[in-house]
């Protein structure tokens, strides 16, 4: 079966630093993806991770193991801005293409 | 500016009227899906489109058709909308290499 697994809340203070887990277990692995998703809006593209290690882009990073199935979102200096919910998706080969795979997403509240 | 635009962006409708939500992107991506969002499931693919005239279902079809005649446009079809098709959707598109989806604003759909 195919399945990803996050936090379904987290509180953080501004400022501070915090790390969204995701574990997935999907029949096949093409790439892992995060994406930001403020309430009634669409998701944007936060990262990408297809090969082993962390990825740095400003104060996001994500970070990738595929032998362990698992990867983390980290948000460094944290703004009221990043209140929102955080998406794990897994893009896994089928049927000679591929498709998405999303967790439930992580809510994020960033407090004062 | 690159965009994925669907409409309507909000629509009540009754039991049994068939509607179509319609979607449009302007990337010259081949790889075109559309999702529901529902409150503690998550995205979940309904159908996704490699290239025109070719579609397939994602893991929640039922009750939806789509087609794919020109490369930007993905419409999705309802041809006999039930309550519990009540949901958020979002119609994405992306060029397949780097992976990264492209989403629409979202079509809030209720169902009486």
């Amino acid at each position: 079966g195919q399945n990803i697994d996050q936090p379904t809340e987290m509180t953080a203070t501004e400022g501070a630093i915090v790390q969204i887990n995701c574990t997935y277990q999907t029949s096949g692995f093409n790439g892992l993806f995060w994406y930001q998703q403020h309430a009634g809006e669409a998701p944007t593209f936060l990262s990408y991770n297809v090969l082993d290690g962390l990825e740095e882009k400003g104060r996001f990073s994500s970070f990738l193991s595929r032998s362990k199935g698992y990867s983390y979102l980290l948000l460094k200096e944290l703004q009221m801005k990043d209140s929102a919910s955080y998406l794990c998706a897994v893009r896994a080969p089928t049927s000679g293409t591929y498709k998405y795979i999303f967790g439930t997403g992580t809510r994020l509240k960033v407090l004062a | 500016e690159a965009q994925v635009t669907q409409n309507p962006r909000y629509l009540i409708t009754v039991t049994g009227k068939k509607l179509t939500v319609t979607c449009s992107q302007n990337m010259n991506h081949e790889y075109m899906s559309w999702y529901r969002q529902d409150p503690g499931l998550g995205l979940r693919q309904i159908y996704y489109s490699m290239n025109v005239e070719v579609t397939d279902k994602g893991d929640v079809p039922e009750g939806y058709k789509v087609s794919r005649k020109e490369k930007r446009n993905f419409p999705l079809i309802l041809e006999s909308p039930s309550p519990n098709q009540t949901s958020l959707y979002f119609c994405a598109s992306t060029e397949g290499v780097s992976g990264e989806l492209f989403f629409g604003e979202g079509s809030r759909l209720t169902v009486l």
